[in-house]
């Protein structure tokens, strides 16, 4: 049983689309994660929510839009795709939002604008 | 401005040789130090941390070494299999840093061969 589940796992559509990725989490956890794998490969936060309340949003565009209907759920939504919005996104979660408690990822979404 | 930074792209071992993959940081407010390991199409998965009070962390065959004055840890796996070939993350916890703020290298690619 998968513990942080994404869907989808590919992405692919235009520029000027509106798309959402969703996220699941069964282990519980208080917090959960956004994170980008850029072309260079780093991993960098977006938005951290504990109990459905944002924490943390890095400086991304306001197309970005997060969506926590409750904790077991962090959904993103980004408005009017561009170019470089092409990314792996990593959706994640931990006990109680403790930075040294081991994160869970899931498995990514690779979203491809064109 | 990269804080983490992982050198070596790449590192290839032989089966049942030690593996040691090395990071660098600049800033000596690191509190806390993480290693992930990334198999393709999978998320990142948590494999062991050290505190920044501590030199040395020991599970199995991972062993994570901190050199404070010299900016520097360092990820041993002894014997190392083919099933750890994988991209290897160091990442970084800020002191006092909000919840979520992992700072991550771009990785190493470790290819273990038979």
């Amino acid at each position: 049983d998968t513990a942080v589940s994404q869907t989808p796992k590919y992405l692919v559509t235009q520029m000027g689309n509106d798309k959402s990725i969703k996220c699941e989490q069964n282990l519980g956890h208080d917090t959960m994660y956004w994170y980008k794998q850029d072309s260079k490969k780093f991993l960098k936060i977006m938005f951290s929510y504990n109990n459905k309340e944002l924490i943390i949003n890095e400086t991304v565009p306001n197309r970005f839009s997060p969506k926590s209907p409750d904790k077991a759920h962090l959904n993103l939504h980004i408005n009017s795709l561009e170019l470089g919005d092409s990314a792996v996104y990593f959706c994640a979660s931990s006990q109680d939002g403790v930075a040294w408690r081991p994160f869970f990822f899931g498995q990514g979404t690779r979203l491809t604008v064109v | 401005d990269q804080q983490v930074k992982q050198n070596s792209p790449s590192l290839s071992v032989q089966e049942g040789r030690i593996s040691i993959l090395n990071c660098d940081y600049t800033n000596s407010m690191f509190d806390y130090f993480l290693w992930y390991k990334k198999y393709p199409a999978e998320g990142p998965t948590f494999l062991i941390s050290i505190s920044s009070i501590k030199d040395k962390n020991e599970d199995g065959r991972f062993t994570v070494f901190l050199n404070k004055s010299a900016k520097h840890l360092s990820l041993h796996i002894v014997p190392s299999q083919p099933g750890d070939s994988a991209v290897y993350f160091c990442a970084a916890i800020p002191d006092g840093g909000s919840q979520g703020n992992l700072i991550f290298g771009k990785g190493t690619k470790l290819s273990v061969k038979p």
